[in-house]
């Protein structure tokens, strides 16, 4: 059974201070897809990225960055220079290739509590 | 382009009463999941449809169920509720492309209270 476990249930950081969140899954296939959601105060669940198992190459997008270590089931996200707007909660999620039939049965983490104070 | 929405956004029911959701996938999406997010089991995977088909499901009960029509909007059900029912109901819609799920949108969710 997949599962995805984010350790850290709330961090606080003070504005412009780098924030790593961590990611830990688990899965028995060897081809699957990991994801970062941001789920702002309104409540709406905004995509941030979509990586297969097949490509470990890190990311980086603006102050943005995410890093896939299959040897360690990691896949964990950096914000740079963080911002009051980067309050929020962070979900990471996993869909394995197959589960009944499609793919797009994403397994979530319980979540981190980002919170950029001024 | 517009969003995913979702109505209602609010919604307060009785215990035993049943509920309809409503969402209406980005246009040209094709495959339409929902989600239910709780404090306690956090965000859930209850089905997915595409083409008028349901491809997956969740660990739900049968109270839950869900339809898709021709133009992609999706509609969920839940019969005789239950108060652990109170819950943000989130739809996301994708292409549904195959070999890989493709990004999902999401809505801004029904928030569904049960008293």
């Amino acid at each position: 059974a997949q599962k995805v476990t984010q350790a850290q249930t709330e961090i606080s950081v003070v504005e412009k201070e780098d924030v790593t969140l961590d990611c830990v899954y688990e899965t028995r296939d060897t081809t699957y897809y990991l994801f970062w959601y941001k789920q702002p105060p309104s409540g709406e669940l905004v995509f941030l990225i979509r990586r297969n198992s097949f490509d470990e190459q890190n990311e980086i997008s603006g102050r943005y960055s995410w890093n896939f270590q299959k040897s360690t089931s990691s896949f964990n996200f950096t914000i740079t220079a963080s911002q009051v707007v980067d309050s929020a909660v962070y979900f990471c999620a996993l869909s394995e290739a197959w589960s009944g039939g499609s793919n797009y049965k994403l397994t979530f983490g319980k979540g981190t509590l980002l919170t950029v104070n001024p | 382009k517009a969003g995913v929405t979702q109505t209602p956004r609010y919604l307060i029911k009785t215990r035993g009463q049943q509920v309809t959701l409503s969402c209406s996938p980005i246009s040209g999406h094709r495959s339409v999941s929902w989600y239910q997010q709780t404090p306690g089991q956090g965000l859930q995977f209850l089905f997915e449809y595409f083409s008028e088909t349901q491809r997956n499901k969740g660990n739900f009960p049968g109270r839950f169920s869900g339809r898709q029509f021709s133009n992609s909007r999706s509609e969920m059900n839940v019969s005789t509720l239950e108060l652990g029912d109170s819950a943000l109901y989130l739809c996301a819609s994708s292409l549904g492309l195959a070999g890989g799920p493709d990004e999902q949108y999401f809505g801004p969710g029904t928030r569904l209270t049960v008293t």
